[in-house]
């Protein structure tokens, strides 16, 4: 079975950088999504084909993949972005997602 | 409104079974892929089944052989049938539509609020 492989935790300071990586083999040729989840909620798609933001989903977050490595990147990451990040790939005719990975905005 | 709504969770003994439900509106089912995702309690998402517009179907290998989603059009409903249920299949599932970007890559873009399934004595 094909595995992604996330951080468990990733701490970034209020208007800073935050990076969040996916890894899995030959992930460079799948296609990535990205999904946002805050406690008690849905999850929420913020990146679909490696780097497209859908509508309503604010231009800090972009996404890049290439080789076996995939990363969401927050540009100037608010308190509102704490949340968990699952990246999510597909394997044929089934789908993964990663562990996940807490962002903690302090 | 374009919105998922699941029901059909609750409390069941091993061994039970359960049928969820997710009503769509705003779109048609039958027209979309869809599929059902679950959130085992303080862990990540999990994928669980697909259906494909054409009506061809896949799981994952922790439900295959005890889980079928299927979907009515008259209702434009999906659904999830669960037998043999173990402890481990307790979890909140979430149904989810599935859109095909520019490129050809599918994305999950609209889930439901999620019911609750707990399977316990």
């Amino acid at each position: 079975s094909y595995d992604l492989t996330q951080p468990p935790s990733v701490s970034v300071s209020p208007g800073q950088t935050a990076s969040i990586t996916c890894s899995g083999q030959r992930l460079g040729s799948k296609y990535i999504c990205w999904y946002q989840q805050k406690p008690g909620q849905s999850p929420v798609l913020v990146i679909y084909e490696d780097r497209k933001r859908p509508s309503g989903i604010p231009e800090r977050f972009s996404g890049s993949n290439s080789g076996n490595t995939a990363t969401l990147t927050i540009s100037g990451t608010q308190a509102m972005d704490e949340a968990d990040y699952y990246c999510q790939a597909w394997d044929s005719d089934t789908v993964v997602f990663g562990g996940g990975t807490k962002l903690t905005v302090l | 409104e374009v919105q998922l709504v699941e029901s059909g969770g609750g409390l069941v003994q091993p061994g039970g079974s359960l049928r969820l439900s997710c009503a769509a509106s705003g779109f048609i089912v039958s027209d979309k892929y869809m599929s059902w995702v679950r959130q085992a309690p303080g862990k990540g998402l999990e994928w669980v089944s697909i259906i494909y517009s054409g009506g061809t179907t896949y799981y994952a290998d922790s439900v295959k052989g005890r889980f079928t989603i299927s979907r009515d059009s008259s209702k434009n409903t999906l659904f999830l049938q669960m037998v043999s249920l173990r402890a481990e299949d307790t979890a909140v599932y979430y149904c989810a539509r599935i859109i095909r970007g520019g490129n050809s890559g599918y994305a999950f873009d609209m889930w439901g609020q999620g019911t609750k399934v707990t399977v316990s004595s």
